[in-house]
């Protein structure tokens, strides 16, 4: 069954620091996202990337945080300049879209020290 | 603003019981209903996806329903086993590509 594959599984960075989060989507899906959940609380959206751009995103995706699709495969998150409270489990998913369910990474376990 | 409630927010069980897991939305207008399975420090799993227009979806064990026009679903988990101890959860997709999920029910089944 296709998967959405993300690297790293655990990232440890120190605050201040630039992170990029990788991730290959499903090679027929049209939608791609990010999500991230903090520990212990709800999984939350950041934003959806469809035709080369961003669709939608959500109050938390501010200047700090960019997407990318550099080549036909991979979708990656960068976060600028990381604070403490990055600190959660960033999840990559991708859809064909119109409704038909979401596919999910493993996530990147992402701590910032 | 959708708001997605999950109740119980803890489940225990002995092995073999038959049992329900309820989620609730705010905003009736959806495309889509989807439960996930999460072990924890884990992904999210897919396990059923109802579209707006079903009623309910079977894989195996599971069954899940919608009433979409008061705001509900519930997860039927027949016979319950250990391996299914996890955290489920519940989320919707409503006017965008966006999901909002619940916080999820926490079970153990316990052998």
């Amino acid at each position: 069954e296709p998967e959405v594959t993300q690297t790293p599984s655990h990232q440890v960075t120190q605050m201040g620091q630039e992170v990029i989060l990788r991730c290959v989507p499903i090679s027929n899906h049209l939608y791609f996202y990010w999500y991230r959940q903090i520990l212990g609380q709800k999984v939350e959206f950041l934003v959806s990337f469809y035709n080369n751009e961003i669709s939608e995103k959500s109050e938390i995706f501010d200047d700090q945080f960019s997407v990318e699709r550099p080549d036909g495969s991979n979708f990656t998150l960068k976060i600028r300049s990381t604070k403490l409270e990055d600190s959660a489990m960033y999840f990559c998913a991708s859809s064909e879209g119109g409704g038909l369910g979401y596919t999910f990474g493993s996530g990147t376990r992402l701590t910032v020290v | 603003k959708q708001e997605v409630t999950q109740i119980p927010a803890a489940l225990s069980v002995p092995e073999g019981e038959n049992l329900v897991l309820n989620c609730s939305f705010t905003d009736s207008a959806i495309y889509n209903l989807q439960w996930f399975r999460q072990d924890p420090g884990k992904g999210l799993t897919s396990l059923l996806l109802i579209q707006s227009s079903q009623r309910e979806q079977t894989s195996g064990r599971l069954n899940a329903s919608l009433d979409k026009s008061s705001g509900r679903s519930t997860l039927y988990i027949a016979a319950s086993q250990p391996g299914d101890s996890a955290t489920y959860l519940c989320a919707v997709q409503g006017g965008s590509e966006k999901l909002v999920f619940g916080k999820g029910t926490k079970l153990t089944v316990n052998p």
